[in-house]
């Protein structure tokens, strides 16, 4: 495997349903994000953690959880979600230098909330 | 606060033809990096290409080109002899350089068809 890969690539669930996205990267990063992709919405950032520790958190609302467990796998966890979030997740990862940041994606989980 | 625009939702380009995509940002900062990033149907988004606002030299990367406007905030995207593989959504995107700024800032993304 190379790059970012999430699994699943496709999630359907209910709302009572708790559910977990995976995301690793095989870059040798030390930077993880998770956005949410909305049609005809900026890409929104919702979690970043650098060296494994969580330095952003944007007001997303409790029911998604992030995990880092370590520098090359991210998770999130879903738990009794809202229709409004489905959406598109995309991880990406990046190596933080002072210049030469650039964020490479997975290819996303589309999620549907029922 | 840091916007950055795609006023285009959707553009077309013959084959072969060449296209151009807007992106304006707003910023009160003098030095930031500027992305452009290019979605395909069901597919990773992946780098098209980069620009440092202290680089007066605009980035090129094979048929892929920026016209960078520092002044005008202007960062637009030129893409020569299109094909048929280049359509996708295509996203600019803002990073400050300021240390400990993880946030980049996506534009709401254009979607390009190339005709056959």
């Amino acid at each position: 495997e190379t790059g970012v890969t999430q699994t699943p690539r496709h999630l359907v669930m209910g709302m009572t349903n708790k559910k977990s996205l995976k995301c690793e990267q095989h870059l040798g990063h030390n930077a993880m994000y998770w956005y949410k992709q909305s049609a005809k919405k900026p890409l929104e950032l919702m979690f970043v953690y650098s060296l494994e520790e969580r330095v952003e958190n944007n007001s997303v609302p409790s029911r998604f959880s992030p995990e880092c467990p370590n520098s090359s796998h991210l998770f999130l966890h879903l738990h009794t979600l809202q229709p409004e979030d489905s959406a598109l997740y995309l991880c990406a990862s990046s190596q933080r230098t002072t210049d030469q940041e650039t964020q490479y994606f997975g290819p996303g989980t589309r999620l549907l909330v029922l | 606060a840091q916007t950055v625009t795609q006023s285009q939702p959707e553009m077309s380009v013959q084959e072969a033809e060449t296209v151009t995509l807007s992106c304006t940002y707003d910023t009160s900062e003098s030095d930031y990096y500027l992305f452009w990033y290019k979605q395909p149907p069901s597919r990773q988004m992946i780098l098209v290409i980069r620009q440092e606002a202290y680089k007066q030299q605009n980035a090129t990367e094979n048929r892929f080109s920026v016209n960078f406007q520092k002044a005008a905030k202007s960062f637009s995207l030129k893409i020569s002899d299109s094909q048929l593989g280049d359509a996708a959504m295509y996203f600019c995107a803002y990073r400050s350089p300021t240390s400990g700024t993880y946030k980049y800032i996506f534009g709401t993304g254009t979607r390009l068809k190339v005709l056959a």
